[in-house]
This record gives C-alpha cells, structure tokens and sequence, in this order.
C-alpha cells in the first residue's frame, strides 16, 4: 500500500470548513482512498473513500487531484463533535486480507 | 452505527492467566478484524477472519489466537497474558465487494476493550 503524509495537527474555528490535507504521491492506478477518524477513546470511524472521482456523503467530501497524488477531506461545517484525529489510507483491493494500515493522522481540534 | 459489540470493555488481569475477549455482530458481514492500538504504533493488526473457522494472522499476532465459531462471534483469546498485551483492542468488521475482495469495502469498528496486565 502507498505511503501517506498528513499534518501532525490542524485547527478550525467551530462553524467553518475544515480542510484536511493528504500527500498519496506514490499511490498505484489501482488504490483507493480512505479517510477515517478517531475520536478520543472511541473505535474508528469510517469517513468516506474514492478512487478517482470527488466524492461526498453526509459527514463531508473528498477531493482527489487529477493526478491523484493529493487528496482534500472536507467538513463543510465543523462542530466541536467534529476533534479527532483524522488518518488518510490508501489501499488496493486485495485479496483475502484487506486490513487496514494506519498512519499518525491529522489532529483536528475545532474550537469555538 | 455498525452493530458491533464487544466485552468486556475493560479488564485488569495478571501476568500468566488466560484472557479472552469477545466481538459479537448483528450485521452478518464476512470479515472480522481484531486490531490493538498503543501510543506511537498505531492499530495493528492481530488476526483476522474471513468466514467461520477461516482465520489468518496479521502483524502482530505472537501470543494470541482467535476462534470463530459462528458469524457473528469473533474470540480473540490471550493464552498468557503479558505486560507487553497491555492495550487496547479494537474489532472491526467489513462485508467484501463483488468478487470476494475485501480491499475496497469500509470497515466498522467497536467500541474497544481496554487491558491492563498487571
């Protein structure tokens, strides 16, 4: 699976668009691209995933460049609800396995 | 939320006895994971199970085993347990796209079980 890089830490005003940031530049024609988060204490949380095309479902959007080597989660509307660490994964459909591989993620604290 | 249960949610335990945990499903999806999170590594995968009484290792799978016996049960039992299984442990269920790939379908996780071995 590709390599991923991520901030180490993101703020955002509550109310305002959070824009999570993820480099991908070595990922294959074949990988998709998964966001998935953490709340504190809790078990992670699928986000939204997308091999080429833009996505968006209701808890944000993601954006993937033409070239796919970067790609943008979006919450239109951060809440305070919203803090948690953010991890970007690309993955290619595999076989029997298809575990997932967590990086260090993003910290997002919304603040009010 | 995906209906994924597991239990204890947390346990204090010495060194040397036998641990078992427990991931109970209610939404009939193949694959079942067992993952641990500590400071630093991340989740890591232990075990992993793609139907019943078909299980494979991952990463970090050393001084565990696993059973699943019916679909929605997955056991992830410590034979003796040690300092170094001090985590906390997360499972995670997906159910495979067309074809029999797991790699494109979102997994769920639990709530996790927090051990301490003492």
């Amino acid at each position: 699976d590709a390599k991923t890089t991520q901030p180490p830490s993101m703020d955002c005003a509550e109310g305002r668009a959070a824009n999570l940031p993820c480099n991908h530049s070595t990922i294959s024609g074949n990988e998709y691209v998964y966001w998935y988060r953490q709340i504190h204490s809790q078990g992670p949380q699928y986000i939204i995933h997308g091999l080429k095309n833009n996505e968006t479902n209701e808890m944000a959007s993601l954006i993937i460049t033409e070239d796919r080597k970067s790609s943008t989660l979006i919450l239109p509307h951060a809440t305070l609800r919203d803090t948690a660490v953010y991890y970007c994964i690309v993955r290619v459909a595999m076989g029997s396995q298809g575990n997932l591989i967590f990086g260090k993620g993003t910290k997002l604290s919304v603040k009010p | 939320d995906a209906g994924i249960t597991q239990s204890p949610r947390h346990k204090v335990t010495e060194t040397g006895t036998p641990v078992t945990l427990r991931c109970h499903q209610t939404e009939n999806h193949r694959y079942m994971y067992w993952y641990r999170q500590d400071p630093g590594h991340g989740l890591r995968l232990i075990h992993y199970s793609y139907g019943v009484k078909d299980t494979d290792k991952g990463e970090v799978s050393d001084g565990y085993s696993v059973s699943r016996s019916k679909t929605e049960d997955f056991l992830l039992t410590l034979e003796s347990a040690t300092s170094s299984q001090t985590s906390v442990y997360f499972c995670a269920i997906s159910e495979p796209l067309r074809g029999g790939l797991a790699g494109r379908a979102a997994q769920y996780f639990g709530p996790g079980t927090r051990l301490l071995v003492l």
